[in-house]
């Protein structure tokens, strides 16, 4: 067990709709990245929060936002969702603000499936 | 040209076999390199870490990174039943940005 919790585990969604993804990363840990894997294109980065505040943004389409909260559990909300959207999405933390020189420790995943 | 390259494998090999993973990479900035296992459906987690060029060994596991080929390698000694997963390499620069991820090796380790 990592200690990055993720909600929920499985979705199914039609498309066009919105869903939330939660994340609540390891006690004492600041930061929060979240990434997409997908069986074609692997594991990608998303984006980042350290403290709540954004701090690195990677391909990230237009119609997922993220943020992170004062009690530093982060949402991921993705919409209008297409079927290409269906992915496992990760979140993971660390304790800094950069992810060289500290691990990083993934969440279980959220199986998101866009009927 | 993608950033990291990385075979997909999969491979398979019998236990007790010595077991070679790699990946090249383009981006010359990349200073960290990384190792991590991951099995079905469960989320990567860190095996091995390596700062610039050289060798980092722990317990059955040696990492390499050759920086002047661009070059970095994962060596599973007396491979057991339990390595088979997914290995996915990462790297990442000074900077810090994000980690990188090469798209994984799926091992099949049989007894």
């Amino acid at each position: 067990d990592s200690g990055v919790t993720q909600t929920p585990k499985h979705l199914i969604t039609a498309t066009g709709q919105r869903v939330t993804l939660r994340c609540s990363p390891r006690s004492g840990d600041l930061s929060v990245y979240w990434y997409q894997q997908s069986l074609d294109q692997g594991l990608q980065f998303l984006i980042q929060y350290y403290n709540g505040e954004e701090r690195a943004k990677g391909n990230i389409l237009e119609r997922f936002s993220a943020q992170q909260f004062p009690d530093l559990h982060s949402e991921l909300n993705l919409s209008s969702l297409e079927l290409g959207d269906s992915a496992l999405y990760f979140c993971a933390s660390s304790v800094g603000g950069r992810s060289s020189g500290n691990t990083i420790y993934f969440g279980e995943g959220s199986w998101l499936t866009v009927v | 040209q993608k950033e990291v390259e990385q075979d997909p494998g999969p491979l398979s090999v019998p236990e007790g076999a010595i077991v070679s993973l790699n990946c090249t990479y383009s981006n010359s900035a990349f200073q960290y390199f990384m190792w991590y296992r991951q099995y079905s459906r469960k989320g990567p987690e860190l095996l091995m870490y390596t700062y610039s060029s050289g060798n980092k060994e722990d317990g059955r596991f040696t990492a390499q990174v050759d920086k002047s080929s661009k070059y970095i390698s994962l060596f599973i000694r007396d491979s057991q039943p339990s390595d088979s997963a997914t290995y996915l390499c990462a790297m990442e620069d000074q900077a810090g940005t994000a980690l990188i991820f090469g798209k994984g090796t799926t091992l099949s380790v049989s007894s």
